[in-house]
């Protein structure tokens, strides 16, 4: 299998420009995680997914995130428009959730290095 | 709301040395917890998965175990190597601890 793929790897960009981030989760699983990742703050859950239906956004930080997943095999964390203190490090995961609240084991992919200037 | 703690933040020993990391957590009612590892400019790297009804987990030289009732759980590496240098991390469900960052000195 190959993973959890993310693109881009990495994103510099200006402040006020859009930013899309990608995720391919891994084939068969019925969950998907976005987190973002600072010195700061640390790993932090922005929003995840079951059978493609947002279960849970009050990580999203403010209004100008937003996520979608159109099917079991794409999702997409948009950014729009973008600050400076956006820069961080966005994993996406996936897993195979169990009943109820199992979320089962997760498999992070390489993450997206974003740079607001 | 679930709060993971680790312990210590970081961790410098020789080569060849057995260690122990630390996670707490505040809320025992829980599926699953998850260690991990992180290599700089790396995404997370799952190593051990310890369900609720399990106590340990071992792969290679790792061992994990799990005590709810007490909120703590610790991963014991075993003859520690300079490549087992990374942050570790513990997830609670999705919550996640800051890590300890090992350094094993050759």
């Amino acid at each position: 299998d190959a993973g959890v793929i993310q693109s881009p790897r990495h994103e510099v960009t200006e402040m006020g420009q859009e930013v899309t981030l990608r995720c391919k989760p891994i084939s068969g699983h019925n969950s998907l995680f976005w987190y973002r990742q600072t010195m700061m703050r640390g790993l932090e859950l922005l929003i995840y997914f079951n059978n493609n239906v947002p279960i849970d956004d009050s990580g999203m930080p403010e209004d100008r995130f937003s996520a979608k997943m159109p099917n079991a095999s794409f999702s997409t964390l948009k950014i729009q428009p973008s600050e400076p203190r956006d820069s961080a490090v966005y994993f996406c995961a996936s897993s195979l959730q169990g009943d109820q609240s199992n979320t089962g084991e997760l498999f992070f992919g390489e993450g997206s290095r974003l740079t607001v200037l | 709301k679930q709060e993971v703690t680790q312990i210590p933040a970081a961790l410098s020993v020789p080569e060849g040395e057995n260690l122990v990391l630390n996670c707490s957590f505040t809320d025992s009612a829980i599926y699953n917890l998850q260690w991990f590892r992180q290599d700089p400019g790396k995404g997370l790297t799952s190593l051990l998965l310890i369900q609720s009804s399990q106590r340990e987990q071992t792969s290679g030289r790792l061992n994990a175990s799990l005590d709810k009732s007490s909120g703590r759980s610790t991963l014991y590496i075993a003859a520690s190597q300079p490549g087992d240098s990374a942050t570790y991390l513990c997830a609670l469900e999705l919550v996640f601890g800051a890590g300890t960052i090992l350094r094993v000195k050759s």
